[in-house]
């Protein structure tokens, strides 16, 4: 049974960092494209930023240079380093597995806040 | 400001059938598939139709699927007290290279 599991969320100060992780079972990580989606309070979904199988990486403008996606083979694991963090960046992050070029199968959440 | 355009809102009473668009363009739609999730509250996205007008396994086929051109439609038919969600589309931006969102519409079964 494919499983995601996503940790790491909490409360961060503005300009703070953190990591997010999404543990994998089922299926190898490493095999399909997976990608971090977020949910602004009450907002609907945004993309964040995907991983490819081959390992190319691609984020939304409202992350990049501050947001890096990485995934760890050993551990079946994909992650979110998210740095410079803004209030605007509080939401619920979403890891998912692609299917047929999207995502398909999701994680639970975790919420990010970003507040003084 | 979603990339893919949606109502906001749509709603129905038990039994009968209604349709929510997706509207996109050339860089997404237009060229690439489409899905549909629905999102019960404080709960995650759940795929409701991949590849256009797939149902994974699980999914009634009460709900279906169409694209046209740079535009997407589900359609809900024999509509039930359950089927109050939120509602996004989908489909991949060549542009991003990414997924791109509609700004999803809530479903209301009156």
């Amino acid at each position: 049974e494919v499983q995601l599991v996503e940790t790491g969320g909490g409360l961060i100060q503005p300009g703070g960092s953190l990591r997010l992780s999404c543990a994998a079972s089922g299926f190898t990580v490493s095999s399909d494209y997976m990608s971090w989606v977020r949910q602004a309070p009450g907002k609907g979904l945004e993309w964040v930023s995907v991983m490819y199988s081959g390992g190319i990486t691609y984020y939304a403008d409202s992350v990049k240079g501050r947001f890096t996606i990485s995934r760890d083979n050993s551990k079946n694991t994909l992650y979110l380093q998210m740095n410079s963090l803004r209030a605007e960046d509080t939401a619920v992050y979403y890891c998912a597995r692609h299917l047929a070029g999207l995502p398909g199968h999701w994680g639970q959440g975790t919420l990010v806040t970003v507040s003084s | 400001q979603s990339v893919l355009t949606q109502p906001p809102s749509a709603s129905g009473t038990p039994g009968q059938r209604v349709t929510i668009s997706c509207s996109g363009s050339s860089s997404n739609i237009g060229s690439n598939t489409v899905n549909w999730y629905h999102q019960l509250p404080e709960t995650a996205p759940k795929l409701l139709i991949y590849s256009n007008s797939q149902r994974p396994s699980g999914v009634p086929d009460r709900f279906s699927a169409s694209k046209s051109g740079t535009s997407a439609s589900l359609a809900i038919s024999g509509l039930q007290f359950e089927d109050e969600a939120d509602y996004y589309c989908a489909s991949w931006d060549d542009s991003l290279n990414g997924p791109v969102f509609g700004g999803g519409t809530k479903l209301t079964v009156l």
